[in-house]
């Protein structure tokens, strides 16, 4: 099992550019989720998904979008980027009673 | 949402006792848990306990809970050198949606 995988693991835009953070796992959790980490912030979420097809908003929506197309993929969409938006990015996916992180991507917007 | 407040710094000498505090707000949460991220990594979970539990013991680490004041501790005893990361804690009800503290970060001495 890879468990969480993320891509890129780092990445540098310009503001106004688009890109597309993946996500996947093989543990066939329907539960997955992104969140976004900043300094003396915790983690936030962004959006999450209970399962193919469906995905609602978390804490901090806004300039983002997600889809839900298979169980194993979650990507993260920011249509155009602000520097508010640099960050790490977080997927994970859960059972029940645990959740599983990604390594993260680490995002600059210039 | 819900609220999860931790310390942002804690720094102990090798070989001593860390404590690591969490309270939260919410009284209907269910789960409760430690996560360790060690510099450019995800989160791994490191210990969690029921709410219908009082504490938990694994090997170096002891997890107390006080269910009446919202409180909730990470003991590592003999802490060593890595040891050294972000801790934080979070919350969840058990339906997979999980709320994160601001996490703690551990610096050990030599």
């Amino acid at each position: 099992n890879a468990g969480v995988t993320q891509t890129p693991k780092f990445q540098v835009l310009k503001t106004g550019q688009s890109m597309t953070l993946q996500c996947a796992q093989d543990m066939n959790h329907e539960y997955m989720s992104w969140y976004r980490q900043d300094p003396g912030m915790g983690l936030r979420l962004i959006h999450y998904s209970v399962g193919a097809g469906i995905t609602d908003q978390g804490e901090v929506p806004n300039g983002y979008n997600v889809s839900r197309s298979t169980t194993e993929d979650f990507p993260l969409r920011l249509l155009s980027a602000a520097p508010s938006q640099t960050s790490v990015y977080f997927c994970a996916s859960s059972s029940s009673d645990e959740q599983f992180f990604g390594p993260g991507t680490r995002l600059t917007v210039l | 949402g819900e609220d999860v407040e931790q310390s942002l710094f804690l720094s102990v000498r090798e070989g001593d006792s860390s404590v690591i505090n969490c309270t939260y707000t919410d009284s209907s949460s269910t789960y409760l848990y430690w996560y360790k991220q060690e510099p450019g990594a995800g989160l791994q979970l490191l210990t969690y306990i029921f709410s219908n539990m009082d504490m938990k013991q694994d090997q170096r680490l002891t997890v107390l809970l006080n269910k009446k004041d919202k409180h909730l501790s990470l003991r590592i005893a003999d802490t060593q050198t890595g040891d050294s990361a972000i801790y934080f804690c979070a919350e969840s009800k058990g339906g997979n949606q999980f709320y994160f503290g601001t996490g703690t970060s551990l610096t050990v001495i030599p």
